[in-house]
């Protein structure tokens, strides 16, 4: 069965900090795809990425950049100079391929609270 | 193009009452899946299905029936509504093809008393 760990459960930072978030998988399978969506207080998730398993390298998107690691099963979410907007709960998230990849096993989620 | 419709927003429901969360895509994609999130619980499948005629259990099934008879529609079906399942519920769906993201509705609010 596939795992997916975010063991933060809730992060605090003052804005303008930078932050990183964890998620370690457990898989099988050697052909899978992860996730990061953020949900903000108004609830939607929101798709930030999606990353395949025979793709390592890293990504930056603005503010955002992601390191994946095969090695070590993470796939890590880091956020540069944190400001108040990106308070929400942030979900990790890896394609299930028992289900022919039409669904997701998420993590339980990290709130992140950014203050002024 | 609406996208992952989910009807209703917010339902109060009495113990023992059933109801039907409707969920409508216009993408045409063949893949469409329930989830129920609770507090500190992440997001949880409840059921999924790959095509028109064709459902299968995830990991939170008990309590909830589905069916797909078209390609649009995946309604999430409780038959007698219990406490327990007072959660924030969510449809998805993808295309077919593993280079496709999956879009979510915005989800229903649920509480049973």
């Amino acid at each position: 069965a596939q795992k997916v760990t975010q063991a933060q459960t809730e992060i605090s930072v003052v804005e303008k900090e930078d932050v990183t978030l964890d998620c370690v998988y457990e898989t099988r399978d050697t052909t899978y795809y992860l996730f990061w969506y953020k949900q903000p207080p108004s609830g939607e998730l929101v798709f930030l990425i999606r990353r395949n398993s025979f793709d390592e390298q890293n990504e930056i998107s603005g503010r955002y950049s992601w390191n994946f690691q095969k090695s070590t099963s993470s796939f890590n979410f880091t956020i540069t100079a944190s400001q108040v907007v990106d308070s929400a709960v942030y979900f990790c998230a890896l394609s299930d391929p028992n289900s022919g990849y039409s669904t997701l096993t998420f993590g339980k989620g990290t709130m992140l609270l950014v203050s002024p | 193009n609406a996208g992952v419709t989910q009807t209703p927003k917010f339902q109060v429901l009495k113990t023992g009452q059933s109801m039907t969360l409707q969920c409508a895509q216009d993408m045409n994609h063949e893949y469409m899946s329930w989830y129920r999130q609770d507090p500190g619980m992440g997001l949880r499948l409840i059921h999924y299905s790959v095509g028109a005629g064709i459902t299968d259990q995830g990991e939170v099934p008990n309590g909830y029936n589905v069916s797909r008879s078209t390609t649009e529609d995946f309604p999430l079906r409780l038959l007698s509504a219990a406490p327990s399942q007072t959660s924030v519920y969510f449809c998805a769906s993808r295309r077919q093809g593993v280079n496709y993201g999956y879009t979510f509705g915005s989800g229903t609010r649920l509480t049973v008393v």
